[in-house]
């Protein structure tokens, strides 16, 4: 099935320990965006690639990183988590032009105690 | 500063109409997004606009003034299914998309 998957659907992790929350996408697109969803906030960025090779901060980068080796993969990188990293995240991908429509992944819930 | 207000929450009932209302305030602006959250799933795009006006598809329908500011999503004929978050979003200059916190519709029998 076309579209985009992350992995994992949900994970507890405890504080200090690295993770990494991977993104696959199969339709080819160029522009790929990381956010996390949090109660009575709106989406906010943490990290986005509009082309494979490059990558660049968005509002909240701090805590994360980011690679894009490739078209279609786009992990996140927690190198030491913190209980305020406790979000829903979501990976996106999208053609990149004007009006693109984004499409996201399912999301992972992640719990940092 | 960039900022995009939609109300938190608006309740209706099955079959009728609701408008929900969205501003913006953004670095530049080239167009504004709805998307629809089901409770624990993903965003899913609805609509979007670039010019002034109306945008029609099926129950759903989009509105734009740029010189306001301004948006609104018209969801006519409403079913339960339409329970869910209506999340707002402004492409800025640099076509970043800057997210509403949404409104979560709740449809009433």
């Amino acid at each position: 099935i076309a579209g985009i998957t992350q992995a994992p659907t949900s994970q507890i992790l405890a504080a200090g320990r690295r993770m990494t929350l991977r993104c696959t996408q199969d339709m080819r697109h160029n522009a790929m965006y990381w956010y996390r969803q949090d109660l009575g906030l709106g989406l906010r960025l943490i990290h986005y690639s509009n082309t494979a090779g490059t990558t660049g901060k968005g509002e909240v980068p701090d805590g994360y990183s980011v690679s894009r080796a490739n078209t279609d993969d786009f992990p996140l990188t927690l190198a030491s988590a913190v209980p305020s990293q406790t979000s829903v995240y979501f990976c996106a991908s999208s053609d990149g032009g004007e009006g693109a429509e984004a499409f996201f992944g399912q999301g992972t819930r992640l719990t940092v105690v | 500063g960039q900022n995009i207000d939609q109300p938190t929450e608006m309740t209706a009932t099955e079959g009728a109409i609701v408008q929900i209302n969205c501003t913006y305030q953004t670095s530049g602006f080239n167009g504004l997004f709805w998307y629809q959250q089901h409770a624990g799933e993903a965003p899913t795009f609805l609509s979007y606009n670039v010019l002034d006006g109306l945008e029609e598809k099926g129950r759903f329908s989009s509105f734009l003034s740029r010189s306001k500011g301004y948006s609104y999503l018209l969801l006519k004929e409403l079913q339960m299914k339409d329970s869910a978050s209506y999340l707002c979003a402004a492409t800025d200059s640099n076509y970043q998309l800057i997210w509403g916190a949404g409104t979560k519709l709740i449809i009433k029998p």
